[in-house]
């Protein structure tokens, strides 16, 4: 079955432009979950989506944004982007159900450089 | 707050021979730990997991991992690496008291000598 699809795999941005990146999980998983990776930072949590609505949401400033649509399908969306919002961003599908996680499928992650 | 400690940054190993990750973690409720793996410019691939049950895990590519409770331990370990296995290697926690939240250690990377 297909995986978990990030788009587009590289983006550049000029610093104040805004940007919105895609994620397509895994079909049949409701909860999508957003990661910041930088070399300094490591891997970092931004938010969570389930069943259209944000449940969980980490240390980042509110000029990062998501969002759920009815498909499971997600958007993050950073807007009056800064140098340092250069990093690898990863989606993260599981399937939970029962108040059970099942676990989390990651996507190849979309490559965001501001300039 | 949950957090996890990988305390190699960097692991040098001769291909063929045995290879351990270290992982200690801090997570207030029943956890569920998780090995990643990451090749350069790539996402995120799951080695194995653990939720519950017998504590020794059994994961793709020939890993495996030990979850000892009284130690907040989750090592991983490999009998005999080949040159593939050269990445760095992420341990997590979550769990649903995190609301689906992994907390991700600082990672490892692997070099394997031929």
């Amino acid at each position: 079955k297909a995986g978990v699809t990030q788009t587009p795999r590289y983006l550049i941005k000029t610093r104040g432009q805004q940007v919105t990146l895609s994620c397509s999980p895994i079909s049949g998983h409701r909860s999508v979950s957003w990661y910041q990776q930088t070399p300094g930072q490591g891997l970092q949590f931004l938010f969570e989506y389930f069943s259209e609505t944000q449940r969980n949401k980490g240390n980042f400033p509110g000029r990062f944004s998501g969002r759920q649509f009815s498909n499971s399908r997600s958007e993050m969306n950073v807007s009056t982007l800064e140098l340092g919002d250069s990093a690898l961003y990863l989606c993260a599908s599981s399937l939970t159900t029962g108040g059970r996680n099942y676990g989390y499928t990651f996507g190849s992650g979309t490559r965001l450089t501001v300039v | 707050a949950q957090s996890v400690t990988q305390p190699d940054i960097h692991i040098t190993v001769s291909e063929g021979a045995s290879l351990e990750l270290r992982c200690n973690y801090s997570y207030g409720a029943t956890p569920y730990l998780f090995w990643y793996v990451q090749s350069p410019g790539q996402g995120l691939q799951l080695l194995l997991k653990y939720f519950s049950g017998d504590t020794l895990v059994q994961g793709i590519k020939g890993f495996e991992a030990e979850f000892k409770r009284s130690q907040s331990s989750f090592n991983l370990r490999k009998p005999s690496v080949h040159w593939s296995d050269a990445a760095e290697y992420f341990c997590a926690v979550g769990g649903m008291a995190a609301g689906n939240k992994l907390t991700f250690g600082g990672g490892t990377r692997v070099l394997v000598k031929p």
